[in-house]
């Protein structure tokens, strides 16, 4: 597509149930990349994968987050037993190769979670 | 890993005038620094960058200035417009973008 695409935009769920998240990059970008922005805040970094490996998991904040990408293209951000802290937008983007390179990277609308 | 600070966390300006944030990074290595527009229930978006190997760019009203020797840049608004208003992200590089912790500028008519 013509963009990076998420889904859901919207989610409401219960605390303890488990929610996924996509995101299909901009076609051909080999880097992805998921931040999480509370509420007024910054942007928080997650996770990194460059084609399918994630070399970088270090910001993902406990063991019930995970993310897996497949194909070199579409990723998903799962969260377990969710809890109301999680509340937050959950940010893809993607970049032709890391920007270390001095790539540029571009962001999807998001995935607004709310844990009730 | 890099450390980006911004400053200010908001900044309120009369429309037409000027505004100004600034930013500073930790690993002089870095050689990219994008700057980035969030409107509200938006994602970021991308106004402008500028490499290490130049000392400022423009695009219209908008500039960008970096000093590598004092490892800060910074992001100059000129005539602001109502439109302007929305939170500006800077950000240096890893293999992942670090941003600052976002600029909140309301332009006022």
């Amino acid at each position: 597509g013509a963009g990076v695409s998420q889904s859901p935009s919207n989610k409401v769920t219960e605390k303890g149930k488990d929610v996924e998240l996509r995101c299909d990059p901009i076609s051909g970008h080999t880097a992805l990349y998921w931040y999480r922005q509370s509420l007024g805040q910054g942007l928080e970094f997650l996770i990194y994968f460059q084609g399918n490996s994630a070399p970088d998991k270090s910001g993902l904040p406990s063991d019930r987050f995970s993310a897996e990408r497949t194909g070199g293209s579409v990723s998903t951000l799962t969260i377990q037993r969710t809890q109301q802290e999680d509340s937050a937008v959950y940010l893809c983007a993607s970049s032709l190769v890391d920007t270390g390179s001095g790539n540029t990277i571009y962001f999807g609308e998001g995935s607004w979670l709310t844990v009730v | 890993g890099e450390n980006v600070e911004q400053h200010p966390s908001t900044l309120s300006v009369q429309e037409g005038d000027s505004a100004v944030i600034k930013c500073t990074y930790s690993d002089s290595a870095s050689n990219y620094f994008p700057w980035y527009k969030q409107e509200l229930g938006k994602g970021p978006q991308l106004i402008i960058d500028i490499r290490s190997n130049v000392g400022e760019k423009k695009d219209q009203r908008i500039a960008v200035t970096l000093n590598k020797t004092a490892k800060h840049f910074s992001l100059h608004i000129t005539e602001t417009q109502p439109e302007d208003s929305a939170v500006y992200f800077c950000a240096a590089p890893s293999y992942a973008l670090n941003f600052g912790k976002g600029t909140s500028l309301l332009v006022t008519p």
